[in-house]
């Protein structure tokens, strides 16, 4: 069956340090994956899209991998702040119509 | 100046009624889609529409049916509801359809008791 699995578990890291968020699929093939940040309460915010032909995109203090043998996409924060405190959702699009599958998403926690 | 806007922002409601919420974008965009975000905080997409074609997600009960009276809008209304229906809806949008980034809308809590 298809899956896209975020670890569930709340990430707690300090501030200043790297935090890196796994997103692992099974049974697809995607063109692309997307990221976005979600706060309690209100609607995700997209961070970052990577195609299935790249390896790396960064923006700012962002950075995605996206590996296609593995099925995988790292999502890192460098530097971390407090104010990077979210759920940060993984996306991808089965079928290339932006009908998008999200996975569980993983909250993060950056302690001052 | 809000891009994607839903309201209400709150519903609650009994068992067995007819709602509906509604959502509008100022983005110009003409592609716009329903997700379902249950207790456990997955999020599902329910229905794309673009340019009048309606792309339904499978799973998603016939009581469930997107209206869009032009571009900017696509309502959602829900008959005969159910507890199973108590959830978070959101409304998105974007450019097209394809690897176009989504934008979403705040969010209705959808309460059903």
């Amino acid at each position: 069956s298809q899956k896209i699995e975020q670890n569930s578990e709340a990430l707690n890291i300090q501030e200043g340090k790297t935090a890196t968020l796994t997103c692992n699929y099974t049974n697809y093939s995607p063109a692309y994956l997307q990221w976005y940040r979600q706060d309690p309460g209100r609607g995700p915010v997209f961070l970052l899209l990577i195609r299935e032909n790249e390896k790396e995109k960064r923006k700012e203090r962002l950075k995605v991998t996206f590996d296609t043998t593995l099925k995988q996409s790292l999502f890192h924060i460098t530097a971390s702040q407090p104010a990077d405190s979210a759920t940060y959702l993984c996306a991808l699009d089965p079928n290339a119509g932006n009908m998008l599958t999200f996975g569980g998403g993983t909250r993060l926690m950056v302690k001052p | 100046d809000t891009a994607v806007s839903q309201t209400p922002k709150y519903l609650v409601t009994q068992m067995g009624n007819d709602k509906s919420i509604k959502c509008e974008q100022n983005l110009g965009h003409d592609t716009m889609y329903w997700y379902k975000q249950d207790s456990k905080k997955f999020l599902k997409i329910m229905f794309s529409y673009n340019n009048k074609e309606l792309i339904i997600n499978e799973t998603v009960p016939n009581r469930f049916s997107p209206k869009s009276p032009d571009k900017a809008h696509l309502n959602l209304h829900i008959n005969s509801l159910e507890l199973g229906d108590s959830a978070v809806y959101f409304c998105a949008s974007s450019r097209g359809t394809g690897m176009n980034e989504q934008f979403f809308g705040p969010g209705t809590r959808l309460t059903v008791l």
